[in-house]
């Protein structure tokens, strides 16, 4: 399976703390998203990081990707409230049939305690 | 500019009931995505619609499912005849296709109970 693994599932942490999240999977990607789902809402991208590219930064977001290991992070620098939610990785890749296919992680559920 | 939008937002209805959720995606979008989440399996693609064309459809878990997408501004999943397993949110997802490395945009799902 294509799936990625996100570690750890869920995260408590202190409001103005980092959150770090770690995503896992298992063939070669062409990029890799993290997405954060707010409860009773639908997914909403936050990063898109290419194969080719090691980390990216988005406001108090970074990503980073090691292709050699397979293995993605996702760190929320001085975490907020507001960023409490459902945090999921996905891995974009070329299926047989030759499009890109894209498979979601279990998530990691990040409660930030004001 | 206006979401993927889908409708309804929630449904509970008796097994046996024939079911149909409803997406618009956002307008220039090529692609279209429906998935299932659930606590257990978390987030599974259905189905995979490439300008209105089904791409992938190995994730539509039986016979009792089918997705259409009549045009480029609609699309509709169907469950017929409904079981109390198919309760799950069941969210819809647009996606530009003019380059691969494009994110997908969710609707707000639809919440559906099977009693």
């Amino acid at each position: 399976s294509q799936q990625g693994e996100e570690d750890p599932q869920a995260l408590s942490i202190q409001e103005g703390e980092n959150a770090t999240m770690n995503c896992s999977y298992k063939t070669s990607i062409n990029n890799l998203q993290w997405y954060r789902q707010n409860s009773g809402r639908g997914l909403v991208h936050l990063i898109l990081i290419r194969s080719n590219e090691r980390e990216k930064h988005s406001g108090r977001l970074r990503v980073t990707l090691d292709t050699s290991k397979k293995s993605s992070s996702l760190l929320i620098t001085a975490s907020r409230a507001a960023d409490t939610a459902s945090y999921f990785c996905a891995t974009a890749f070329s299926s047989s049939g030759g499009y890109q296919k894209v498979t979601f992680g279990t998530g990691t559920k990040l409660q930030v305690i004001p | 500019d206006a979401g993927v939008i889908q409708s309804p937002r929630h449904e509970v209805t008796e097994m046996g009931q024939e079911v149909t959720l409803r997406c618009k995606p956002i307008s220039g979008h090529n692609s279209l995505f429906w998935y299932r989440q659930t606590m257990m399996r978390g987030l599974e693609l259905l189905i995979y619609f490439n300008n209105n064309v089904p791409i992938d459809d190995s994730g539509m878990p039986e016979d009792r499912f089918s997705a259409k997408m009549p045009n480029a501004s609609f699309s509709t999943l169907k469950i017929q005849p409904s079981e109390p397993r198919d309760s799950a949110v069941y969210f819809c997802a647009s996606s530009l296709v003019a380059g691969w490395n494009q994110p997908q945009h969710f609707g707000d799902g639809t919440r559906l109970s099977i009693l």
